[in-house]
């Protein structure tokens, strides 16, 4: 196991609602990365966040937003839910060092969240 | 090459043969490509950071090379065994913007 927590591991929502999942990294990571998978597609980039600060982002529209908290744990948001979000969420936490580029990190996990929009 | 491709999309193989997948990256701005294997209700766990042209990385019966000048990297499983039954994926960031492959799902049946 990589230490990194998600919750909740599975959600129903309805189109319209709002949704908040959480991250928990694995200790000592400042790094946190959040994905979203479709069935049948590989992982796609959300956004990346780095001490607390967003560090790159995907091609998803602004009303998915994240935050980092001091203890390096993260929250991804999703507002007014529409059908086609309804995928996997997964983190992924790193060390970040200031000396090479973040992309270079080994990623650690978490299992995911289930998000499912009716 | 604008998005991660990989191949084949499924394989199925017996224990004890040996086997190998593609990754296809953009190879402009390159800084490094990821390999995870994915096992059925766990997490993606990290196999390799690769980042020079010619890399290879090994661990146990399982290797990777990397070509950035072509833009591609192999995965090879020497003598493959029931529990490497799983999804190989690999990840690379053109531009700051990791992108994975679809995965590659490799059941080896003994």
């Amino acid at each position: 196991e990589t230490g990194v927590t998600q919750s909740p591991t599975h959600l129903i929502k309805t189109r319209g609602q709002q949704v908040t999942l959480r991250c928990s990294s694995q200790s000592g990571h400042n790094t946190v990365s959040w994905y979203q998978q479709a069935l049948g597609q590989g992982p796609q980039f959300i956004f990346q966040y780095y001490r607390e600060e967003e560090n790159g982002r995907g091609n998803f529209p602004p009303r998915f937003s994240g935050l980092q908290f001091p203890n390096y744990s993260s929250e991804l948001n999703v507002n007014a839910l529409e059908l086609d979000d309804s995928a996997l969420y997964l983190c992924a936490s790193s060390l970040g060092l200031a000396y090479r580029p973040l992309s270079t990190d080994t990623q650690y996990f978490g299992p995911g969240t289930r998000l499912t929009v009716l | 090459i604008l998005n991660v491709e990989q191949s084949p999309q499924s394989l199925h193989v017996q224990e004890g043969d040996s086997t190998n997948f593609t990754c296809s990256f953009p190879s402009s701005n390159f800084y490094a490509l990821h390999w995870y294997r994915w096992e059925t209700a766990k997490s993606p766990e990290a196999l390799f950071v690769m980042t020079l042209n010619g890399d290879e990385k090994k661990k146990g019966r399982i290797s990777a090379t990397l070509n950035t000048k072509e833009g591609y990297s192999y995965l090879y499983i020497k003598g493959s065994q029931p529990e490497d039954s799983a999804t190989y994926l690999c990840a690379s960031e053109p531009n700051n913007d990791m992108r994975f492959g679809a995965g590659t799902r490799l059941t080896v049946k003994p």
